[in-house]
């Protein structure tokens, strides 16, 4: 089954404890995103990558981390999480789109985090 | 200013009514558009994405205006399972930066 997998689902932290989640996808897709969806701000992009090696920052990257060392996974580091990390993380990936036109993404599950 | 504006809702209607959102985008070099559902607690799903010329599937009917920079989402004959958030997405240029409207909540009461 074509999909991208998050884990974990649901995660209660520390401040300050260094966390990561994971992110794959099976559909040899060459873009891949992170974002997170707070009440009344909606789904915000954290960073993105084009293919393998290349990331960028999207609107909210700040306390954020990603690496892209394999075209399936893309992994989001949190070196030292604090509260206002709260919220639902999604991962998505999509084909490389063609001339002008992308092709909309796929997301994962989720993760919902709590930082406390 | 936002990228992508939609009115929140919520829109109450009833089964068999017929429905009609629509979203405002501030760049005009965006590209690709689309509409997302999202069903609450789950991931969003791409419900359909937004062709120049407009395009339809089944009872959904999605419009794009250039000019005036916004795209629209109609829902004939609604369903209870119709009953989402209805999310619209633009993208600006070949990358891959999505942004989301904060989405329009739909109930379709019976």
């Amino acid at each position: 089954e074509a999909q991208v997998t998050q884990n974990p689902r649901y995660l209660i932290t520390v401040t300050g404890k260094k966390l990561t989640v994971t992110c794959s996808q099976n559909m040899n897709h060459e873009y891949m995103s992170w974002y997170r969806q707070d009440p009344g701000l909606g789904l915000r992009q954290i960073y993105y990558s084009m293919n393998v090696e290349v990331t960028d920052k999207g609107d909210v990257p700040e306390g954020y981390k990603v690496s892209r060392k394999e075209k399936r996974n893309f992994p989001l580091i949190l070196e030292s999480p604090s509260p206002n990390q709260t919220s639902l993380y999604f991962c998505a990936s999509s084909s490389k789109g063609q001339g002008l036109f992308n092709y909309g993404y796929t997301f994962g599950s989720g993760t919902r985090l709590t930082v406390v | 200013r936002k990228e992508v504006e939609q009115d929140p809702g919520p829109f109450n209607v009833p089964e068999g009514a017929t429905v009609a959102f629509n979203c405002t985008y501030s760049n005009s070099a965006s590209q690709s558009f689309f509409w997302y559902r999202q069903d609450c607690r789950k991931e969003p799903k791409l419900l359909m994405s937004v062709y120049s010329s407009g395009n339809e599937d089944g009872r959904f009917t999605a419009q794009l205006n250039r000019a005036s920079q916004y795209i629209s989402l109609l829902i004939r004959d609604s369903k209870l399972s119709d009953s989402a958030t209805y999310l619209c997405v633009v993208n600006h240029n070949t990358g891959n930066q999505f942004y989301f409207g904060t989405g329009t909540s739909l109930t379709v009461i019976p």
